[in-house]
């Protein structure tokens, strides 16, 4: 089964603190994903990446960067976290630009006071 | 970016009836995914769908994809407590997911 593990189920920070979230997958997949999920909005794509070293901006990628130093690990980064990023994030996978099927993390849910 | 609009937004059922929720489009899709995601996890594929007037099951679900492929539905035979979530569709654009608003369903015992 594919598994892709997020580092924490839930994150309590405060404003202006640099927030890291880490993502994994042990499939070998090419392609990650970051989106955030909002009530009423579903989920927004924040940021991506077709391969190791590569990123692409999403639809909601201000106040965010990545990082993907090696193929199984995304990292999502707020460089100043904002009341307005409270929010849960979900990661996910896909083998390649072929596949339709994205693999979801279980998500962090972040609260920033 | 193309809006994908579900509806209802919330539905809570007995268990034993029947349901159907919408996903609709403001353009014609290129493909469409189902998901579901229940309380605490990320969401799992159910199904996709291409061509129009496709019709697909899966086991008491059944999703229908518009003949003008501009909408869809998912609609469940005799409801239990395990459908329980929030159902989402998403479109295949650019090799990327655009999610609509998400269905919530719950199914009461």
């Amino acid at each position: 089964d594919v598994k892709v593990t997020q580092s924490s189920r839930y994150l309590v920070k405060r404003t202006g603190e640099k927030v890291f979230l880490e993502c994994v997958q042990d499939m070998d997949h090419e392609n990650m994903f970051w989106y955030r999920q909002d009530p009423g909005l579903g989920l927004r794509l924040i940021y991506f990446s077709y391969d190791v070293k590569m990123k692409e901006k999403g639809d909601i990628p201000e106040g965010y960067s990545v990082s993907r130093e090696k193929k199984e690990r995304f990292s999502l980064i707020l460089e100043s976290a904002s009341t307005n990023q409270t929010s849960m994030y979900l990661c996910a996978s896909r083998p390649g630009i072929d596949y339709n099927e994205q693999f979801f993390g279980p998500g962090t849910r972040l609260t920033v006071l | 970016t193309q809006l994908l609009e579900q509806s209802p937004q919330f539905l809570s059922i007995q268990e034993g009836e029947n349901l159907t929720v919408y996903c609709n489009s403001s353009s014609v899709f290129s493909s469409l995914q189902w998901y579901r995601q229940e309380p605490g996890e990320g969401p799992v594929l159910l199904v996709t769908v291409v061509t129009g007037g496709e019709v697909k099951k899966l086991k008491r679900l059944t999703f229908q994809f518009g003949d003008a492929r501009k909408d869809s539905s998912l609609h469940i035979t005799a409801a239990q407590p395990g459908d329980t979530g929030l159902y989402l569709c998403a479109e295949l654009v650019n090799e990327k997911l655009t999610f609509g608003t998400g269905t919530r369903l719950t199914i009461i015992p």
